[in-house]
């Protein structure tokens, strides 16, 4: 089974405004990982987070890991249409377990 | 191009039919995954090689999916026998031998009618 649950399952936000997505995940990790994917298409990496990092920014995004709460979340700020997409939190053991994923629609 | 690249893209195949898929990872990326995505959920892991060993394989993997490596470059990944509940995207991926971040290609959808 999947180790990551990411909330909401679905996000309708204006154009401009901020989307914020979390993960749960259920076992320690080495990191983890955040991955868009564009309805059809391949799985696109975007921000990775180590297990002793705390926040992390690359452009637009902001990613906080709480390993206490065993919890993430993705922050994507002046959201755009283009930004409309599934975003995946990813963990990494032994190899990598996805969540269910959140979509994401960034009205004009 | 030096992403992952996958082929066939699309295949229909008619139930009961064999299917194989074709991985080229990222050059100089020695591990390669394979995963199985449906709609609306999360890619599956179903295989991972390290170089031509296959390394661990998820309980998804039926005794009618198989998945090789033979010279731990590209990989295929076989379906004898299809069934419609194999109808889904299969995705492959590499990582380099930091294995932290893993590359995904653009996937083959598979469609058993």
């Amino acid at each position: 089974s999947q180790q990551g649950e990411e909330d909401p399952q679905a996000l309708s936000i204006q154009e401009g405004e901020n989307a914020t997505m979390n993960c749960s995940y259920k076992t320690s990790i080495n990191n983890l990982q955040w991955y868009r994917q564009n309805s059809g298409r391949g799985l696109v990496h975007l921000i990775l987070i180590r297990s002793n990092e705390r926040e992390k920014h690359s452009g637009r995004l902001r990613v906080t890991l709480d390993t206490s709460k065993k919890s993430s979340s993705l922050l994507i700020t002046a959201s755009r249409a283009a930004d409309t997409a599934s975003y995946f939190c990813a963990t990494k053991s032994n190899q990598f377990y996805f969540g269910t994923g959140t979509s994401l629609t960034v009205i004009p | 191009d030096t992403g992952v690249s996958q082929n066939p893209r699309h295949k229909i195949t008619k139930r009961g039919q064999n299917v194989t898929f074709r991985c080229d990872p990222i050059s100089e990326h020695n591990r390669l995954y394979w995963y199985r995505q449906t709609l609306g959920q999360g890619p599956e892991f179903l295989t991972y090689f390290q170089n031509e060993a296959q390394l661990e394989k998820s309980r998804l993997l039926s005794d009618r999916f198989s998945a090789e490596r033979p010279k731990g470059s590209f990989s295929t990944l076989e379906i004898q026998r299809t069934e419609q509940g194999d109808s889904a995207m299969y995705l492959c991926a590499s990582s380099p031998p930091d294995g932290n971040t893993i590359y995904f290609g653009e996937g083959s959808w598979l469609t058993v009618v």
